[in-house]
C-alpha cells in the first residue's frame, strides 16, 4: 500500500497568514487530491492533480491554491487564511481508479 | 452531479451485537464502491470494497451489500467490538472521481 504523509497533524495560524500544507506519497502515483472535512458536510474536494503541474479545481477551490512540482508532493496553499478555513484537511492518492489512500489529516485552526 | 448520503449521523450498538450502516448514491454509472473507517484524529482507512457487478462481498467480520435497483449500499459489522467505534463512510467511484458520503459515527457500548 502507498503511504501518504502530511507534514503537520495540528496547526494554528492567524487570520491573513499564508499557510502551506504539505503532502507526500512514497510511490509514483499520478492522481493526488486535497479534501477538507467538516462536521455534517463530509469530505469536500478542494483540488485534484492528475500529474506534475496538472491540477483541476474541485468543489470548493476558493481561497486555496495548489502546487505539484514533483510527482510525490502535492501542496495546498491558503493564500490568506480566514477563520472559515478552520477544518480537517485530508490529502491522498488514488490508485488504479479503485482505491484512495489518505494521509493522517491536518487539523488547521485559524484564529 | 453525484451525491452520496442518507447516512444516519450516529449509531450506538451494544458490544457483541451486529451493526448495519447504510449509504445511498445517485449515479447509476458508479462502477465501484468503498467503505472507509476513520478513527478519531486519523485519516480514513479502507475497510472493504465492492464492484458494481456484485451484490455482496464479505471480509473479516464485515459484509458489504449492494442493491443497484435502489442505489443503496450497506456495511454490516458482525459482533461489534469497542475498537469498531469510529466514523464510517462510503464512497462511490466513477472513473477517477470519488464521491464520499458524510459518514455515520458508530459508538459501541460496553
Amino acid at each position: 500500500d502507498v503511504k501518504v504523509t502530511q507534514s503537520s497533524r495540528y496547526l494554528v495560524k492567524r487570520t491573513g497568514e499564508k499557510v502551506f500544507l504539505e503532502c507526500v506519497q512514497d510511490m509514483d502515483h499520478e492522481n493526488m487530491f486535497w479534501y477538507r472535512q467538516d462536521p455534517g458536510l463530509g469530505l469536500r474536494l478542494i483540488y485534484f492533480s492528475y500529474d506534475v503541474k496538472m491540477k483541476e479545481k474541485g468543489d470548493i477551490p476558493e481561497g486555496y491554491s495548489v502546487s505539484r512540482e514533483k510527482k510525490e508532493r502535492f501542496s495546498l496553499i491558503l493564500e490568506s487564511a480566514s477563520t472559515n478555513q478552520t477544518s480537517m484537511y485530508l490529502c491522498g492518492v488514488i490508485v488504479m481508479n479503485t482505491e484512495a489512500f489518505f494521509g493522517q489529516g491536518t487539523r488547521l485552526t485559524v484564529v | 452531479g453525484e451525491s452520496v448520503g442518507l447516512h444516519l449521523p450516529t449509531l450506538s450498538v451494544q458490544e457483541g451485537d451486529n451493526s448495519i450502516i447504510n449509504c445511498a448514491y445517485s449515479n447509476s454509472a458508479s462502477d465501484y464502491f468503498i467503505w472507509y473507517k476513520q478513527e478519531s484524529g486519523k485519516g480514513p482507512q479502507f475497510i472493504i470494497d465492492i464492484r458494481s457487478n456484485m451484490d455482496k462481498r464479505q471480509g473479516q467480520r464485515v459484509t458489504v451489500l449492494l442493491n443497484k435497483t435502489v442505489k443503496h449500499l450497506s456495511l454490516q459489522i458482525a459482533a461489534t467490538q469497542p475498537g469498531d467505534s469510529a466514523v464510517y463512510f462510503c464512497a462511490s467511484v466513477h472513473g477517477n472521481q470519488f464521491y464520499f458520503g458524510t459518514g455515520t459515527s458508530l459508538t459501541v457500548i460496553p
